[in-house]
């Protein structure tokens, strides 16, 4: 089955610089590849995803990039605010299959 | 976006007895939807997939005589956790795929549900 690697587990970044996430995956044939985030005991939200058959979406200061030879993905968040703070999951999945789920990355934001 | 609702949000009950969590989906129809389970500072840990109409497809190591699973409707997925137990005090998330051909089969999650078995 699908396995998704996820690094770093935590990352602090400075408010106002850039954060990075990247994620690895397993099965060649995994065609899409969502980001979640989640605060403190509440449901994952959906911020961006990215299909296999482009290499970079972005939605304002949100961006994800695919390297399908490579299997991996990265999410980049530019101009952080405090409010980005939270833990960030990646996950991969073919078609209708289950998603596989990264295992985190908690993100805080320095004022 | 779609909504996904999940109820309750919290739930205390005694160890021995069994509880129900819901998980509608308010605005689309979902023929899966899929039950999660999540320690503090970990990730979702996948227990099984609900599919209308059919028996759930649970994976290895999730005990499906405890973890009862019903998607009686399109829109309504229940996990029933029997006989629970302490180690079953956990947070539970519904997530349910909207399959119209505008969603692209896109997952929504639920709110969640904190269960303590005291």
């Amino acid at each position: 089955g699908e396995n998704v690697e996820q690094h770093p587990s935590t990352l602090s970044v400075q408010e106002g610089d850039s954060a990075v996430i990247k994620c690895t995956y397993s099965d060649s044939a995994s065609n899409y590849f969502p980001w979640y985030k989640q605060e403190l005991g509440k449901r994952p939200q959906l911020i961006i995803d990215i299909r296999s058959n482009v290499g970079e979406k972005k939605d304002q200061r949100i961006a994800v990039t695919l390297n399908k030879t490579a299997k991996h993905f990265s999410l980049h968040i530019t101009e952080t605010q405090p409010e980005d703070s939270a833990v960030y999951f990646c996950a991969a999945r073919f078609g209708n299959e289950k998603l596989t789920f990264g295992t985190g990355t908690r993100l805080t934001i320095i004022p | 976006g779609a909504v996904v609702s999940q109820h309750p949000s919290w739930v205390i009950c005694k160890s021995g007895t069994s509880v129900k969590i819901e998980c509608r989906s308010l605005d689309f129809q979902a023929t899966t939807m899929f039950w999660y389970r999540q320690f503090p500072k970990q990730s979702l840990m996948l227990m099984a997939t609900s599919n209308e109409g059919s028996k759930a497809t649970y994976e290895q190591g999730v005990e499906k005589d405890k973890f009862l699973i019903n998607h009686a409707s399109l829109t309504l997925s229940t996990l029933t956790v029997t006989s629970a137990h302490p180690e079953d005090s956990s947070f539970y998330i519904c997530s349910a795929r909207d399959g119209s051909a505008l969603s692209g089969n896109t997952i929504y999650f639920g709110e969640g549900s904190w269960l303590t078995v005291v």
